[in-house]
C-alpha cells in the first residue's frame, strides 16, 4: 500500500515551458486534490476531484488544468509556466469530501526560472 | 470568506516545555477542525481532528478542543520531545467552501535538546 504518490520530486522548468505533475493514489478514495504550499501561506487549494470525470477550480486554479480519467490518476498540468508558479506542490486524497482525513502525497518542488 | 489564523513562528523550546499554539478561525456554520503536521521534507499527515464542539481531539500527548464560543482550537502539548520539531497547520473544512480544506500559514516549531 504506497498511499499517495507524486512525480518528479523535483523539477525545473523554463519560463513558457509545459509540464504535468503526476499523482497516484491506491486507497480508493474518491477525492483527490492538488494545494501549493509557499511561505507565509499554508497551503491554498488549486483544483480538486470529487470522483473520475469530474473537477472543480479551487482558491488558485489560473494557469492550470486537470483531468481525472481513472479514481487512481489526478495529474496537474502546468500550461505554460511562469516564476510565480515556483512552489511546492502537495497532491492530497481522502474517502470523500468534509471531515475525511486527508492523505498527503510527498511533494514536488518546483522552480520556474 | 472563511479563514485560519495562527501564531506566528517559529516557535522554539527546550526538552520537556510546554507547548501551546493559538489557532482561530472564521466560518460559515459549524466547520470540521483539524491540526495537521509537516516534518521536514515530508507531506502533511493528520495529527488530531474534532468534528463538533466541545470536542477533544488527541493523538501522540498534542491535545486541542474545539471551542465554538471563541472559534478558537488551540493545540497543546504538556512536555515537547526534539521530534516533534515539525510544522504545524491548523485547517478546516468549510461547507461554505464546498467542503474542502481552509489551511492556516503553518507554525514552525523547533525544539532543542
Amino acid at each position: 500500500n504506497a498511499g499517495v504518490t507524486q512525480t518528479p520530486k523535483f523539477q525545473v522548468l523554463k519560463t513558457g515551458q509545459s509540464m504535468t505533475l503526476q499523482c497516484a493514489q491506491d486507497m480508493n478514495h474518491e477525492y483527490m486534490s492538488w494545494y501549493r504550499q509557499d511561505p507565509g501561506m499554508g497551503l491554498r487549494l488549486i483544483h480538486y476531484s470529487v470522483g473520475a470525470g469530474i473537477t472543480d477550480q479551487g482558491e488558485v486554479p489560473n494557469g492550470y488544468n486537470v483531468s481525472r480519467s481513472t479514481t487512481e490518476d489526478f495529474p496537474l498540468r502546468l500550461l505554460s509556466a511562469a516564476p510565480s508558479q515556483t512552489s511546492v506542490y502537495f497532491c492530497a486524497s481522502s474517502y470523500s469530501m468534509g471531515a475525511h482525513t486527508q492523505y498527503f502525497g510527498p511533494g514536488t518542488r518546483l522552480t520556474v526560472l | 470568506g472563511d479563514s485560519v489564523t495562527q501564531m506566528e513562528g517559529p516557535v522554539t523550546l527546550s526538552e520537556e516545555a510546554f507547548l501551546t499554539i493559538n489557532c482561530t478561525y472564521t466560518a460559515t456554520g459549524y466547520p470540521s477542525l483539524f491540526w495537521y503536521v509537516q516534518y521536514p521534507g515530508e507531506g502533511l499527515q493528520l495529527l488530531l481532528k474534532a468534528t463538533k464542539a466541545d470536542d477533544k481531539g488527541s493523538n501522540k500527548g498534542f491535545e486541542a478542543t474545539y471551542r465554538k464560543e471563541t472559534t478558537s482550537f488551540h493545540l497543546e502539548k504538556g512536555s515537547v520531545q526534539v521530534s516533534d520539531s515539525a510544522v504545524y497547520f491548523c485547517a478546516l473544512s468549510a461547507i461554505s467552501y464546498g467542503q474542502n480544506f481552509v489551511f492556516g500559514p503553518g507554525t514552525r516549531l523547533s525544539v532543542l535538546p
